[in-house]
């Protein structure tokens, strides 16, 4: 049974760029999280992605977004990229159907952005 | 809005000892859950421990136990017989009952000492 997968591991991008990172979800989540942990920080949630709609959203700005396809799986957009953007992003997956919200998150490994 | 407070940045203890980690938090709600995520160095998030607020009794998972004060809103993590595999930083993680979102502190680096 596959975890939580994200893709790209690291990666570096320039000021003023666009960047799209993936998700995959473990099996049989419907629910799809993103989190920003700069370095030296707790992780500061993004947004949350169910049934294909943005269902919450956190502190960010419009520059970040995403998109949850039928399968589930997701991505997290950036555009604009800023130095301040530098961080791990964290995907979370969890079954929302038959729960209460007290389900069992599972983090990925993360993907390291770099913004020079 | 929910806070979470850790004030430990770093903590050490000798293998096979105990340690605690401490966390408060902040809220006006009634029914939550508190967490204790692991994080080594391979960024992974690991749940150790779960608590639902309406339960009285304190969770446990083998070496791992908390102490949950629901009144003075606190949550310290008590690792026993420490191993060198505990090595990690440890985020105390809050989410709202009905909610998937965790709202994380700012974390402890637990290092064990051989």
């Amino acid at each position: 049974d596959a975890g939580v997968t994200q893709s790209p591991t690291h990666l570096i991008k320039t000021r003023g760029q666009q960047v799209t990172l993936r998700c995959s979800p473990k099996s049989g989540h419907d629910t799809v999280s993103w989190y920003q942990q700069a370095l030296g920080q707790g992780p500061q949630f993004i947004f949350q992605y169910y049934e294909e709609e943005e269902r919450q959203r956190g502190n960010f700005p419009d520059r970040f977004s995403g998109h949850q396809f039928p399968n589930y799986s997701s991505e997290l957009n950036v555009n604009a990229l800023l130095l301040g953007d530098s961080a791990l992003y964290l995907c979370a997956s969890s079954l929302e159907k038959g729960g209460v919200g007290g389900n069992t998150i599972y983090f990925g490994e993360g993907s390291w952005l770099t913004v020079v | 809005a929910q806070t979470v407070t850790q004030s430990q940045p770093e903590m050490s203890v000798q293998e096979a000892e105990t340690v605690t980690l401490s966390c408060t938090y902040d809220t006006s709600e009634s029914d939550y859950y508190l967490f204790w995520y692991k994080q080594p160095p391979s960024r992974q998030m690991i749940l150790v421990i779960r608590q639902e607020a309406y339960k009285q009794q304190n969770a446990t998972e083998n070496r791992f136990s908390v102490n949950f004060q629901k009144a003075a809103k606190s949550f310290s993590l008590k690792i026993s017989d420490s191993q060198l595999g505990d090595a990690a930083m440890y985020f105390c993680a809050y989410r709202s009952f009905g909610n998937e979102k965790l709202t994380f502190g700012t974390g402890t680096r637990l290092t064990i000492i051989p």
